[in-house]
C-alpha cells in the first residue's frame, strides 16, 4: 500500500512570494489533514477535510493561507504571500473516517519550507 | 484550550527501559495517541489508549488514566533505532493535538 505522498520535499522562497504544497493521501482515506510543524515542536493542525469538505479550518490563517481538496482526493495548501515566520515543515496526513480513524493518522514526509 | 506536558529529553543506554510521561488538560477527551518521529522523517503511529489501562505492542506499551489526565509510553529493551522524538497527542473533536515531544537518545 502506497503511503501519503507530498511534493515538493523542500522549498526555498523569498518572503512575499507565493508557495503551494501538494498531497496525495492513502487510497480510500476520506479524511485529510494539513499540519505545520515548527522546529522542536509537535505538529499543529491547520485544516481537516472529510472528503472534499473542510470541516475544521479554525486554525488556518485565512488571510494568507488557503487549501482545497477537489474531488475529495488530492489536496493543495497555498500560502500567499509567505512571511519569514512561515518557515516550517508542512505535513499532510490521512486516515479512515471516524471510529479508529482519527487517532491513527498516516503522515507524509512533509515539505520543508524556508522563507528568506 | 488544552495543554500537554511531556519531558523534553531522555537519555538511556541500549537494553534499558524508558518511560515517557504525558499529562494533559483538555475538554471532550476521547483518548491518547503516541507517535514516533525520526529526525527528518514523518510521524508514525505507535499506540492509542481510549480506555484506562495498559496497551502492549511488542517492546512498546502505553498506559492511560483518565481520572488523573495522565498517560505514559514505555519503551523496553531499547535499541539504537529507538533514538527519535516521541509525541503524545490527545484526541478530541475528531482531531489530534500534539505535545512538544520528547527526544529519546539511546547510547551504546
Amino acid at each position: 500500500e502506497a503511503g501519503v505522498v507530498q511534493s515538493p520535499r523542500y522549498k526555498i522562497i523569498e518572503k512575499k512570494q507565493p508557495v503551494a504544497f501538494w498531497c496525495n493521501p492513502i487510497s480510500g482515506h476520506n479524511t485529510l489533514y494539513w499540519y505545520r510543524q515548527n522546529l522542536g515542536q509537535g505538529p499543529e493542525l491547520l485544516i481537516r477535510y472529510e472528503n472534499e469538505e473542510a470541516v475544521d479550518d479554525s486554525q488556518l490563517p485565512k488571510d494568507r493561507f488557503s487549501a482545497e481538496r477537489l474531488k475529495g482526493v488530492d489536496s493543495t495548501l497555498k500560502i500567499q504571500p509567505a512571511e519569514l515566520g512561515d518557515s516550517a515543515v508542512y505535513l499532510c496526513a490521512s486516515s479512515h473516517g471516524f471510529g479508529t480513524g482519527p487517532n491513527e493518522q498516516f503522515f507524509g514526509p512533509g515539505t520543508r519550507l524556508t522563507v528568506l | 484550550g488544552q495543554s500537554l506536558e511531556q519531558p523534553s529529553e531522555v537519555t538511556a543506554v541500549e537494553g534499558a527501559i524508558v518511560q515517557i510521561n504525558c499529562t494533559y488538560q483538555t475538554s471532550g477527551f476521547y483518548g491518547l495517541s503516541w507517535y514516533q518521529q525520526h529526525d527528518g522523517g514523518a510521524p508514525t503511529f505507535l499506540s492509542y489508549n481510549g480506555l484506562d489501562g495498559l496497551e502492549e505492542t511488542g517492546r512498546f506499551s502505553s498506559f492511560l488514566s483518565r481520572s488523573d489526565s495522565y498517560g505514559y509510553l514505555l519503551l523496553q529493551e531499547l535499541q539504537m533505532k529507538d533514538s527519535a522524538s516521541y509525541f503524545c497527542a490527545v484526541l478530541n473533536d475528531y482531531k489530534l493535538s500534539f505535545g512538544a515531544g520528547t527526544t529519546v537518545t539511546v547510547r551504546a
